[in-house]
């Protein structure tokens, strides 16, 4: 168990809904990832907070946002789904202690995301 | 030219022999990551290294920063060892860049 939570852990949903995910860091962690994992694209980086605050930025579409809370839990919100959104999202936390240093990253068991 | 590249892209290995898979890149970095998805989808990291060579068991992986190479060794493979190994590199923003993984079979 990598004391990462995600929630939920299966999304069956339609074309233009939008959806929420939820990330939960394990406990003392400061950064939060996401990830995307399509079939065809394989794993991409989306997006990193940093104790609050949006800290690097990937392929992350402008449909997409995140943010991370108080609490550090974050939450990846999808809006105006289109087909080819369906993947595998990740999230992911590390000890988040130094801008540019490198650290190990801790995985959740990701969301299937499936839109019909 | 993709920025990490793996080889071989897929792997069947009889139970018990020696594993070797590569990572290339092209970009520069503060550190490069193995990663271990097994079939349910989870996503394990295995390595996180800079310089040299590091050992957890079974595995032992490499880097070469001049070369801008990596190697992630399994040593008498098991069919637990059965999953997609993914390399990626982090630059200094963490922002990481993922190989397309090698998936390994490994036959009892």
């Amino acid at each position: 168990d990598s004391g990462v939570t995600q929630t939920p852990k299966h999304l069956i949903t339609a074309t233009g809904q939008r959806v929420t995910l939820r990330c939960s860091p394990r406990s003392g962690d400061l950064s939060v990832y996401w990830y995307q994992q399509s079939l065809d694209q394989g794993l991409q980086f989306l997006i990193q907070y940093y104790n609050g605050e949006e800290r690097a930025k990937g392929n992350i579409l402008e449909r997409f946002s995140a943010q991370q809370f108080p609490d550090l839990h974050s939450e990846l919100n999808l809006s105006s789904l289109e087909l080819g959104d369906s993947a595998l999202y990740f999230c992911a936390s590390s000890v988040g202690v130094q801008t540019g240093r490198a650290e190990k990253l801790f995985f959740g068991s990701g969301t299937q995301l499936s839109v019909l | 030219k993709n920025e990490v590249e793996q080889s071989p892209q897929n792997l069947t290995a009889q139970e018990g022999e020696f594993i070797t898979i590569n990572c290339s890149y092209s970009v520069g970095i503060s550190a490069l990551h193995w990663l271990q998805q097994h079939p349910g989808g989870g996503i394990v990291s295995l390595f996180m290294l800079s310089s040299g060579k590091k050992k957890h068991g079974r595995l032992i992986a490499t880097i070469n920063i001049q070369e801008k190479h990596s190697s992630l060794h399994i040593t008498a493979s098991h069919p637990r060892d059965s999953a997609v190994y993914i390399c990626a590199v982090g630059n200094y923003g963490q922002n990481f860049v993922f190989g397309p993984g090698t998936r390994l079979s490994v036959l009892p």
